[in-house]
């Protein structure tokens, strides 16, 4: 199994500019997760899916993030537009939708905003 | 709202020294806890999940313990491969599906 891809695995952009994180997850799960990862804040969660559906976006800081699943195998994380503090590692997971079923973890895509 | 705190921040030992990392947590319905591990430029692996006080698990040099208010993750003759930073989650019944991590314990094993 490849596991949970994301790309790019850096981006750098200007402050201002639209950005666009891309996930696949593992195949045959059926929820994703977006997480943000910073030294002062750790782990957050921004947002998960249930076949494809989006269940709770209360982590969601802004409207400048919005996330889509268009189908099982694909899904975006998009800020625009970027600013500086947006910069940390964003983290997609995927899992099947079981009581206790661990989350996979991609290697994260390293954002900075300059 | 499901708190995880996770001690020491940091911890350094010597090859071989046993030691405990602990992770208290607060939360609405406990459904699972859950232990990773993160290289450094790495997403978090799964180690274990706990489901229930009194439950233990284990792997290689590893064993995680579970009690109503905290877990334990205890290394036992450690090696240098085992540097990592071990992160802590709960899964809540009140909560998102999503986990609730805590901040990490940075562990480094010197030879």
């Amino acid at each position: 199994d490849a596991g949970v891809i994301q790309s790019p695995r850096h981006e750098v952009t200007e402050m201002g500019q639209e950005v666009t994180l891309r996930c696949k997850p593992i195949s045959g799960h059926n929820s994703l997760f977006w997480y943000r990862q910073t030294m002062m804040r750790g782990l957050e969660l921004l947002i998960y899916f249930n076949n494809n559906v989006p269940i709770d976006d209360s982590g969601m800081p802004e409207d400048r993030f919005s996330a889509k699943m268009p189908n099982a195998s694909f899904s975006t994380l998009k800020i625009q537009p970027s600013e500086p503090r947006d910069s940390a590692v964003y983290f997609c997971a995927s899992s099947l939708v079981l009581l206790g079923s661990p989350l996979h973890f991609g290697n994260g895509t390293r954002l900075t905003v300059t | 709202e499901d708190q995880v705190t996770q001690s020491p921040e940091a911890l350094r030992l010597q090859e071989g020294e046993s030691s405990s990392l602990n992770c208290s947590y607060t939360v609405s319905g406990l459904r699972g806890l859950f232990w990773y591990r993160q290289d450094p430029g790495k997403g978090p692996e799964f180690l274990f999940t706990l489901y229930s006080a009194g439950e233990e698990k284990e792997k290689e040099r590893l064993k995680a313990t579970l009690t109503k208010k905290e877990s334990f993750l205890h290394i036992t003759a450690p090696k240098p491969e085992d540097s990592a930073t071990y992160l802590c989650a709960v899964n809540s019944g009140g909560g998102a599906d999503g986990l609730t991590f805590g901040k990490g314990t940075h562990l480094i094993i010197q030879p």
